[in-house]
């Protein structure tokens, strides 16, 4: 089946700095990719969806300016969180679609602390 | 407005079977996902649904019923693994998944 590779897996980092989550599809080309957040015993959050080329759809609530994100190929989206703060620590998953009307396939997940 | 419902959590004992129900409201309808989450982990895709009627894979079967805004996971021969959450989620005319907060499973020996 389709693999989306997502790094890295965990990362601590203090609180104002920025960190960056690459979401890769490894056999296939996505034009879409969504990140989703989960904070724990809840569902997943979609953040925005991210269409090749283009800028991304952020969902209502979501800071764009905060959560930065660049779907610069058909096979890499980055999520980059700017100045985290101890409330943006979380679970943060990638999906990229294949097909229409697509099934998802997704990242392993990206856990995020921010100290 | 678009909405999932699942219950929270569900028991069941190694070996039995066990129906997990999800009903929707959505803006159009592009089928119907069902996936397993284990606890720390990245959902995986268990089914896909966007006709009437039952698909059976394996241990793992889901029926959808687009008049009632129904469906279901069937799981059979329960083992300990299968111990998860599982979530519904259904397509909006937009091509969004709608999720549903998901259904904890535990397996009891």
């Amino acid at each position: 089946g389709a693999v989306v590779s997502q790094h890295p897996s965990w990362v601590i980092c203090k609180s104002g700095t920025s960190v960056k989550i690459e979401c890769r599809s490894l056999d296939f080309q996505a034009t879409t990719m969504f990140w989703y957040r989960q904070f724990p015993k809840q569902s997943l959050m979609l953040m925005a969806t991210s269409n090749e080329g283009s800028k991304a759809t952020y969902e209502q609530g979501v800071e764009k300016d905060k959560f930065l994100i660049n779907h610069a190929s058909l096979t890499l989206s980055t999520l980059t969180v700017t100045s985290a703060h101890p409330e943006d620590s979380s679970f943060y998953i990638c999906s990229a679609r294949l097909g229409d009307p697509g099934e998802l396939f997704f990242g392993e997940g990206s856990r995020l602390t921010v100290l | 407005g678009q909405n999932i419902d699942q219950p929270t959590e569900m028991t069941a004992t190694e070996g039995a079977i066990v129906q997990i129900n999800c009903t929707y409201q959505t803006s159009g309808f592009n089928g119907l996902f069902w996936y397993q989450q284990h606890a720390g982990e990245a959902p995986t895709f268990l089914s896909y649904n966007v006709l009437d009627g039952l698909e059976e894979k394996g241990r793992f079967s889901s029926f959808l019923s687009r008049s009632k805004g129904y469906s279901y996971l069937l799981l059979k021969e329960l083992q300990m693994k299968d111990s998860a959450s599982y979530l519904c989620a259904a397509m909006d005319s937009n091509y969004q998944l709608i999720w549903g907060a998901g259904t904890k499973l535990i397996i009891k020996p």
